[in-house]
């Protein structure tokens, strides 16, 4: 089955600066990359999603690249903010038409600092 | 969105009772629920994945006949801890996924088993 790995498991910034999270996928055939953002105590909210067939998505400050070759896909915060502090979760997926199993990263808890 | 209620949001028991966490979506039809388990400062772990009308498909080391899992309709998926234990508690969340598209949470149940 799949298997994905993220880094770092926390993360402290300054406000303004950027954050950066990585995450690693085992299964090729996934194509569907999903990161959720977790406040303490409640659901994970989907931030930002890329598929296979693109190798970058930008969403205002948030932006998500994802290198097949390598099998690796990262999450790009920039001017990061005090409200952004949370877990972030990265996740992998083959999308076939329903039943979308997502397997977790172990998640990387941001701290941005004033 | 689409919009997935769970409830309980919280539940205190004693050991060795039974708890029932229901998920709804409220404005789509889920062709498949999974269910989640979160313990504090790690990730979500998938127990089972459940289709409307079949059995669920538990993953390796839940156990099936105590974590019954009923999808009897489109719209509501139901997890039933039986005889729970101290161990058992945690943060049980479910999502639901309605054709290809992405996956909406519950918004947990925060079990204690006192």
């Amino acid at each position: 089955g799949e298997n994905v790995e993220q880094h770092p498991s926390t993360l402290s910034v300054q406000e303004g600066d950027s954050a950066v999270i990585k995450c690693t996928y085992s299964d090729s055939a996934s194509n569907y990359f999903p990161w959720y953002k977790q406040e303490l105590g409640k659901r994970p909210q989907l931030i930002i999603d890329i598929r296979s067939n693109v190798g970058e998505k930008k969403d205002q400050r948030i932006a998500v690249t994802l290198n097949k070759t390598a099998k690796h896909f990262s999450l790009h915060i920039t001017e990061t903010q005090p409200e952004d502090s949370a877990v972030y979760f990265c996740a992998a997926t083959l999308s076939a038409g329903g039943g979308n199993k997502l397997t977790f990263g172990t998640g990387t808890q941001l701290k941005v600092e004033l | 969105g689409a919009v997935v209620s769970q409830h309980p949001s919280w539940v205190i028991c004693k050991s060795g009772t039974s708890v029932k966490i229901e998920c709804r979506s409220l404005d789509f039809q889920a062709t498949t629920m999974f269910w989640y388990r979160q313990f504090p400062k790690q990730s979500l772990m998938l127990m089972a994945t459940s289709n409307e009308g079949s059995k669920a498909t538990y993953e390796q080391g839940v156990e099936k006949d105590k974590f019954l899992i009923n999808h009897a309709s489109l719209t509501l998926s139901t997890l039933t801890v039986t005889s729970a234990h101290p161990e058992d508690s945690s943060f049980y969340i479910c999502s639901a996924v309605g054709g290809n598209t992405e996956a909406f949470f519950g918004q947990g149940t925060r079990l204690t088993v006192v």
